[in-house]
């Protein structure tokens, strides 16, 4: 079955990176780009960007161009997003999801990153 | 960017009962290459969002057939035959036509 696991908790200071993983089982890897959306606290989540494993080929939404990072490894299936310059306001539940109709049909469980100095 | 506007924001809906949720974009949601990238989806407390629909009307593998989807161009339907307990949540809809992908503001389900 498939299955996007991702990382566990970060807490970062506000200027630190954080690094978030998710790894794929359960399909070819290569086959489906992976998006990241985030979720704040109490609200709607909000779309980051996307990647394409086979390629390497990505999209990022304007608000998070010059801060964030996708990449992945093919070699164990495992797709990344890193989020430089944190702040207090990126403090959210990070989800990595396989694209299907571009839109997420399998999502992982969540990465709460928390940014507090 | 396309802005998605759900209504209503809270749905009270009695056991058995129908529910409807209503997801209107700010530009046409029908892609170059003819379909239209819009879904829907179910996220109860403390899980990752669940997707429901997609391409308007598109059941996902495992959703009950109490929930359809329904619209074209701008404006959209989410329906729910008859609520379950199990249907409490938050419902998103979401486009991916456009290059900017943008989520719905949500509707808040509870039973009443």
């Amino acid at each position: 079955q498939v299955q996007l696991v991702q990382s566990g908790a970060e807490v970062k200071k506000p200027g630190a990176s954080v690094k978030v993983s998710c790894k794929a089982s359960g399909y070819t890897f290569t086959d489906y780009f992976i998006h990241w959306v985030r979720q704040a606290p109490g609200q709607t989540p909000e779309w980051m960007g996307w990647i394409n494993p086979n390629n390497g080929g990505k999209y990022y939404a304007q608000e998070f161009q010059g801060r964030v990072t996708m990449t992945t490894d093919t070699s164990i299936d495992t797709a990344y997003m890193e989020l430089n310059r944190l702040r207090s306001d990126d403090t959210a539940v990070y989800y990595c999801a396989r694209d299907a109709h571009r839109t997420g049909d399998y999502w992982g469980q969540g990465t709460l990153v928390t940014v507090s100095s | 960017d396309v802005v998605m506007t759900q209504s209503p924001l809270s749905l009270p809906v009695i056991l058995g009962q129908p529910a409807s949720i209503s997801c209107r974009s700010s530009q046409s949601l029908v892609h170059s290459d003819g379909n239209t990238y819009l879904s829907w989806f179910q996220q109860r407390p403390g899980q990752s969002p669940r997707r429901l629909i997609y391409m308007i009307s598109d059941r996902d593998s495992g959703v009950p057939d109490r929930f359809s989807g329904s619209g074209s161009g701008t404006d959209f339907t989410l329906k729910i035959s008859r609520v379950e307990a199990e249907d409490v949540g938050v419902y998103y809809c979401m486009q991916g036509t456009h290059t900017m992908y943008t989520f719905g503001q949500g509707t808040k389900l509870e039973i009443k």
